[in-house]
């Protein structure tokens, strides 16, 4: 059963946009929570994260919302760049070393 | 630092043969993890060791899975006999003490079983 659900599997958005990618989870218990980044034939590098005592986090372009309540987490990238395309995966954690991670979504930046 | 090296990065093999997949975590990581990704699924996590003791294998899909830490520097995966729905990318990954939630993954092995 998939705890972590990344429920648009692709996203195109126009460089210099902001690009949005969502993450739902369904576990309660999760308070940790990370973004990765994935380009082809490599495997993913930490991109963000987050733990439950905040709804915000802030790195350069990126930054990564989290709300407790609807159990959902976002990532915007601002500006949105050629650079970004990769598939992006969310990742969450009860505690730990144990991580649940999502399907991926395959972002697009078009020139 | 090298990363995470793994081995081989591609193997294709028939039907109900024995696969072995390779790990080095990096230097001074305790944490290793093997993962399974599918279109399906995604990333799922098969296995964790922990200062080289595996911690929890409820992922392994089944018995034809096995994996070993014989020590903090290497690790295997094997899978025998191999099935067609094996086919995936496996990924390894490890983390350090000081960064437990960070894992750096290695680049992959591309198993094709026909």
């Amino acid at each position: 059963d998939q705890q972590v659900k990344q429920n648009s599997p692709s996203l195109s958005v126009q460089e210099g946009r902001i690009s949005i990618l969502n993450c739902d989870y369904t576990n309660s218990m999760f308070d940790y929570f990370l973004w990765y980044k994935k380009y082809p034939a490599e495997g993913p590098t930490f991109l963000i994260s987050i733990s439950s005592i905040k709804d915000k986090n802030e790195d350069g372009r990126f930054t990564v919302f989290l709300n407790k309540s609807a159990k959902h987490l976002s990532l915007h990238i601002v500006p949105s760049q050629p650079g970004d395309s990769a598939v992006y995966f969310c990742a969450a954690s009860p505690g730990g070393d144990q991580f649940y991670f999502g399907t991926g979504t395959s972002l697009t930046v078009i020139p | 630092d090298a990363g995470v090296i793994q081995s081989p990065r591609h193997e294709v093999t028939e039907m109900g043969q024995e696969v072995t997949l390779r790990c080095k975590p990096i230097s001074g990581h305790n944490s290793l993890f093997w993962y399974r990704q599918t279109m399906m699924r995604g990333l799922e996590l098969l296995i964790y060791f922990n200062n080289n003791v595996p911690i929890d294998d409820s992922g392994m899909p089944e018995d034809r899975f096995s994996a070993k830490m014989p020590n903090a520097s290497f690790s295997t995966l094997k899978i025998q006999p191999s099935e067609p729905r094996d086919s995936a990318v496996y990924f390894c990954a490890s983390s350090s003490p000081w960064s437990p939630g960070e894992q750096y993954f290695g680049p992959g092995t591309r198993l094709t079983v026909t």
